[in-house]
């Protein structure tokens, strides 16, 4: 199994610029989510989604972040415009809580820097 | 709701002597226990998990961690520590059940030295 993958692992962008960063989760992992680390604020969840469709959302900052999951292989998480306290590494995990046990798979993170 | 609080934000060990982190959580129903381990630039990574089979549960790279109901502890120890332990280590918390949303505790830094 491939794992989580995301790209891209690292961009840099200029302040204003619309950021997109993607996200394929494990095959037949149908709970996707998005975090955002940084060392001020640690780990926070943004949002995830069940069979695609968004569950919780409360963790995404504001209105210029946005995130979709058109299908079950592919999500996307939008920013914009950019703002440099949105540097951080974003990282997206699936699970398969089909069996009631729920530990996540996290990808290998995006380094975004916004100047 | 559920939370965890890890002690210590950063612990530093010899090389050879035991790792003991610690983590308390709280939860009002049956909750499933994990701790993550993330290496510099890279993602986190599944250590070991208590899904509430036997209370004391094993993991990869020699740690294992003890569920205490008594004392809402799940601490995470290995008996001999080795440079390549040196990372963040992660407590989360989920309710058993649930569609598998974690909760995160703040993180405590392993520094092991010679």
């Amino acid at each position: 199994d491939a794992g989580v993958i995301q790209s891209p692992r690292h961009e840099v962008t200029e302040m204003g610029q619309e950021v997109t960063l993607r996200c394929k989760p494990i095959s037949g992992h149908n709970s996707l989510f998005w975090y955002r680390q940084t060392m001020m604020r640690g780990l926070e969840l943004l949002i995830y989604f069940n069979n695609n469709v968004p569950i919780d959302d409360s963790g995404m900052p504001e209105d210029r972040f946005s995130a979709k999951m058109p299908n079950a292989s592919f999500s996307t998480l939008k920013i914009q415009p950019s703002e440099p306290r949105d540097s951080a590494v974003y990282f997206c995990a699936s699970s398969s809580p089909t069996s009631g046990v729920s530990e996540q798979y996290f990808g290998p993170g995006t380094r975004l820097t916004v100047t | 709701a559920q939370s965890v609080t890890q002690l210590g934000s950063h612990v530093s060990v010899s090389e050879g002597a035991l790792v003991l982190l610690r983590c308390n959580y709280s939860s009002s129903v049956p909750p499933y226990l994990f701790w993550y381990v993330q290496y510099p630039n890279q993602g986190l990574q599944l250590l070991l998990k208590y899904t509430s089979a036997a209370t004391l549960v094993k993991g990869i790279n020699g740690f294992e961690a003890e569920f205490k109901k008594s004392e809402t502890s799940f601490h995470l120890t290995k008996p001999s520590a080795h440079m390549s332990d040196a990372a963040e280590y992660f407590c989360a918390v989920s309710a058993a059940g649930t569609a598998s949303k974690l909760t995160f505790g703040t993180g405590t830094r392993l520094q092991v030295t010679l």
